[in-house]
């Protein structure tokens, strides 16, 4: 299967725990997407990387959240310190240059106790 | 903040009836607006990808228009099936320099009873 991949799919963690996702895009895709979405809302952008670069940031994105794409290649989301307000459902999203057609992961459902 | 919306918020049809949603987007400075089915334990699937006032897309039964003048698109489903339960999605791309990023509705969550 060469769509996007996602890990771990399920995460109970407790509060104030750190945790960290992974996320390989399909492989000839140099753009990738983080976002998140939380019961009753629409996914909500949270980063964006174009190959290694991460090139735009939401607000959304306290500094507990830190997201990298080593060698323009898997990305991975950590959050660290974990809050209760972090249980959401975390996407993943890889697409090329020149399209705005994004393929999607399963996602981590990540649950804070 | 753009604002996306999505109505209904949810609906429940007979097999073989025909459905429609509605997604409201800002009419200015438009990009693209996308369509995206998400069943329950897979990936939203990107359905239709829609860039020109006026685009009428289809894929098998299920159909998308789009004005964006007035900021609107409908989504239809002819005949639907069981297979067709998901919540279905949109999002707007905004032009300009973040044309990339997704800003999406809450989803109308669509249960086809057999």
């Amino acid at each position: 299967d060469t769509g996007v991949s996602q890990n771990p799919r399920h995460k109970i963690t407790k509060r104030g725990q750190n945790v960290t996702f992974r996320c390989d895009p399909i492989s000839e895709h140099n753009r990738l997407y983080w976002y998140r979405q939380t019961l009753g809302q629409g996914p909500e952008f949270l980063t964006y990387f174009q190959n290694e670069a991460q090139l735009e940031k939401s607000r959304l994105l306290s500094d507990r959240f830190s997201a990298e794409r080593p060698k323009g290649s898997f990305s991975t989301l950590e959050i660290q310190r974990t809050e209760q307000g972090d249980s959401a459902m975390y996407l993943c999203a890889s697409s090329n240059s020149g399209t705005t057609k994004a393929f999607f992961g399963q996602g981590t459902r990540l649950t804070v106790v | 903040i753009l604002n996306v919306e999505q109505s209904p918020q949810s609906l429940h049809v007979q097999e073989g009836d025909s459905t429609n949603f509605t997604c409201s987007f800002p009419s200015s400075n438009f990009y693209a607006l996308h369509w995206y089915r998400w069943e329950t334990a897979k990936s939203p699937e990107a359905l239709f990808v829609m860039t020109l006032n006026g685009d009428e897309k289809k894929k098998g039964r299920i159909s998308a228009t789009l004005n964006t003048k007035e900021g609107y698109s409908y989504l239809y489903i002819k005949g639907s099936q069981p297979e067709d339960s998901a919540t279905y999605l949109c999002a707007f791309c905004q032009s300009g320099g973040s044309n990339y990023k997704l800003t999406f509705g809450k989803g109308t969550l669509l249960t086809v009873n057999p």
